[in-house]
């Protein structure tokens, strides 16, 4: 079983239009990020929600939108993509921060190429 | 923002070679330390996580140290392997869980 599995894995699209990645986890971990590779290979975050709500929105373009329909899916919305939202994204999710081991499970990553 | 910076950016090593790696961060609101072992189009993959100044933590050939004070964590391998190439990748992580990465280091282990 994948503990977290991303959707689709590879995303070819035009300029303009809208497309979603999905995200789901099946570790009953409270917190769930987005994370992209950017060109220099940087992990950079994104997003991440705990318990549905977000806690974190670093500064992406609001074309960008999260969506946590509950607590074992992050799903990320992108409109009016850009050629320059070409990247890999990484969802991840984690324990809540109180236990000891709160390592980052992350899924197997989706190649959005934005033509 | 965190600021978390790995070095070497790359390092070849013959097999048996060991080697270390280092990642520094800021030491102001520490939280824990991750190590990351990353393959080639596989997602990262935890290797450790640190939280007390002193933690030294061991997997195999591979074993972490940190020092919160100073704000510094080495990551070292024992006798390189083909199967250890791979990027490892640190991530300083504050309260309220977000994980801010280091840009890696390339380790290619040649036989």
């Amino acid at each position: 079983d994948t503990a977290v599995s991303q959707t689709p894995k590879y995303l070819v699209t035009q300029m303009g239009n809208d497309k979603s990645i999905k995200c789901e986890q099946n570790l009953g971990h409270d917190t769930m990020y987005w994370y992209k590779q950017d060109s220099k290979k940087f992990l950079k975050i994104m997003f991440s929600y705990n318990n549905k709500e977000l806690i974190i929105n670093e500064t992406v373009p609001n074309r960008f939108s999260p969506k946590s329909p509950d607590k074992a899916h992050l799903n990320l919305h992108i409109n009016s993509l850009e050629l320059g939202d070409s990247a890999v994204y990484f969802c991840a999710s984690s324990p809540p921060h109180r236990q000891v081991h709160t390592e980052a499970f992350f899924g197997q990553g989706t190649r959005l190429t934005v033509v | 923002i965190l600021n978390v910076e790995q070095s070497p950016q790359s390092l070849h090593v013959q097999e048996g070679d060991s080697t270390n790696f280092t990642c520094s961060f800021p030491s102001s609101n520490f939280y824990a330390l991750h190590w990351y072992r990353w393959e080639t189009a596989k997602s990262p993959e935890a290797l450790f996580v640190m939280t007390l100044n002193g933690d030294e933590k061991k997997k195999g050939r591979i074993s972490a140290t940190l020092n919160t004070k100073e704000g510094y964590s080495y990551l070292y391998i024992k006798g390189s392997q083909p199967e250890d190439s791979a990027t490892y990748l640190c991530a300083s992580q504050e309260y309220g869980n977000k994980l801010v990465f280091g840009a890696g280091t390339i380790l290619r282990v040649k036989s």
